[in-house]
């Protein structure tokens, strides 16, 4: 079956200006991720949304970042303002409710010039 | 603070030079610890889910296992086709769902 997907794969982006990044979870999957990874670092939470309930933000570095979720489908990752410190690949990850295998989509590689 | 290290950061070996990878962690409460492999420029590949001390689970080459303090990837008579960067991470206990995962290591194989 297909895949988490992300949009763009890669996004080149100015200093100061905004950027959506978009993830599709695996169908049937409620729970969704986000996840940054930074050149020769380890993967660092971002955010994360279960069906209804209060994302749990408590991973976004600032209030420049933010995320949204439709219902159980398509989210948004919002970085306002970007700064170059902002550079690295985006991750989006789902699971089933109440399975803790996280599946991850390709991500998509910012720079921030 | 929960903390994942992995080492060495870099492994070279040749094809069929059997070898170890290791996941050390220092956590609150683990409720699962995870190994994933990644490409470049691919997102992290699912390999295993490891739930108690004295596990162990196997794919292929690779076999994971897990203590109270560490985990070990084990790959035996690795190809060239096996050379790529392996994360580990941890999933707390307490209703965390948070993955926090170790800087990986790159390993190369060649032939």
């Amino acid at each position: 079956g297909a895949g988490v997907s992300q949009s763009p794969s890669n996004k080149v982006t100015e200093k100061g200006k905004d950027v959506e990044l978009r993830c599709d979870p695996i169908s049937g999957h409620t729970a969704l991720y986000w996840y940054r990874q930074r050149l020769g670092q380890g993967l660092e939470f971002l955010i994360y949304f279960q069906g209804n309930s209060a994302p749990d933000k408590s991973g976004l570095p600032s209030d420049r970042f933010s995320a949204e979720r439709t219902g159980e489908s398509v989210s948004t990752l919002t970085i306002q303002r970007t700064q170059q410190e902002d550079s690295a690949v985006y991750l989006c990850a789902s699971s089933f409710a109440n399975r803790d295998t996280q599946y991850f989509g390709p991500g998509t590689r910012l720079t921030v010039l | 603070e929960d903390q994942v290290t992995q080492s060495p950061e870099a492994l070279r070996l040749q094809e069929g030079e059997s070898s170890s990878l290791n996941c050390s962690y220092t956590v609150s409460g683990l409720r699962g610890l995870f190994w994933y492999r990644q490409d470049p420029g691919k997102g992290p590949e699912f390999l295993f889910t490891l739930y108690s001390a004295g596990e162990e689970k196997e794919k292929e080459r690779l076999k994971a296992t897990l203590t109270k303090k560490e985990s070990f990837l084990h790959i035996t008579a690795p190809k060239p086709e096996d050379s790529a960067t392996y994360l580990c991470a941890v999933l707390l206990s307490g209703g965390y769902n948070k993955l926090i995962f170790g800087a990986g290591t790159r390993l190369a194989v060649h032939p």
